[in-house]
């Protein structure tokens, strides 16, 4: 199985900063890779897919980037709406895998 | 606009069968660009994909699983629906129903990225 590393697996940050998350492969996974938002009890929420590919409806404070074995997700401008477990998905193979997350906490 | 909602038991004992049924409203099941699948997330822990099923029948499943793990679909109904066998208490899970992306990886189509998902339903393996 192909093995997501997040990290970190948490962060502290204040609304407005710009916040980095990674996520690694333990193989080549080409561009194909999602994210997802989480919030407390809630599903998750697909923000990107294709690496970079914005999902309709999701802010463009939003991004994405990265091929091969390494990807980021980047928020911009952090809002109180964001604080939430962000987790990396890859599609490369059939046996479908996510990363541990990383939770986005108030500073 | 489609939505997934999941349905069974709450609490099932050792040793038993975990059923789960996920019906669709708002669109096909039976769409050729898209498959369905079961995800599960124990209480604080990561998300972890169980399975995908495509309309026809064609199964993807976790191998971690796939000796206990059955999904299927019934295009009558708009529904598809999971039975985990011998479950433990490494079960306990909230079981989210979702639909992936149908991605063709020549010469394969998988399953993709996950949009959209249930609301998802806290089993509990319990005697």
């Amino acid at each position: 199985a192909i093995r997501m590393t997040q990290s970190p697996s948490s962060l502290s940050a204040s609304t407005g900063d710009r916040v980095t998350i990674t996520c690694r492969a333990s193989q080549g996974i080409s561009s194909y890779l999602a994210w997802y938002q989480q919030k407390p009890g809630k599903a998750p929420k697909l923000l990107i897919y294709a690496a970079s590919t914005l999902q309709s409806g999701v802010p463009s404070r939003f991004s994405g980037s990265g091929s091969g074995t390494d990807f980021t997700l980047t928020i911009s401008c952090l809002q109180s709406e964001d604080f939430a477990t962000y987790y990396c998905q890859q599609y490369y193979s059939y046996l479908l895998t996510f990363g541990g997350g990383t939770k986005v906490e108030i500073k | 606009q489609l939505q997934l909602q999941e349905s069974g038991p709450g609490l099932v004992k050792p040793s038993e069968t975990l059923s789960l049924t996920c019906t669709v409203s708002g669109g096909s099941i039976s769409s050729s660009s898209y498959y369905w699948g079961w995800i599960r997330q124990p209480p604080g822990k990561g998300l972890e994909w169980i399975g995908s099923i495509y309309y026809s029948g064609s199964t993807y499943y976790n191998p971690s699983l796939k000796s206990r793990v059955t999904i299927s679909v019934d295009t009558s109904k708009n529904q598809f629906s999971l039975k985990l066998s011998s479950v433990t208490a490494a079960d306990t899970a909230v079981y989210y129903c979702a639909r992936p992306k149908l991605f063709v990886v020549v010469p394969a189509a998988i399953p993709a990225w996950f949009d959209p998902w249930g609301q998802g339903t806290l089993v509990t393996v319990s005697s």
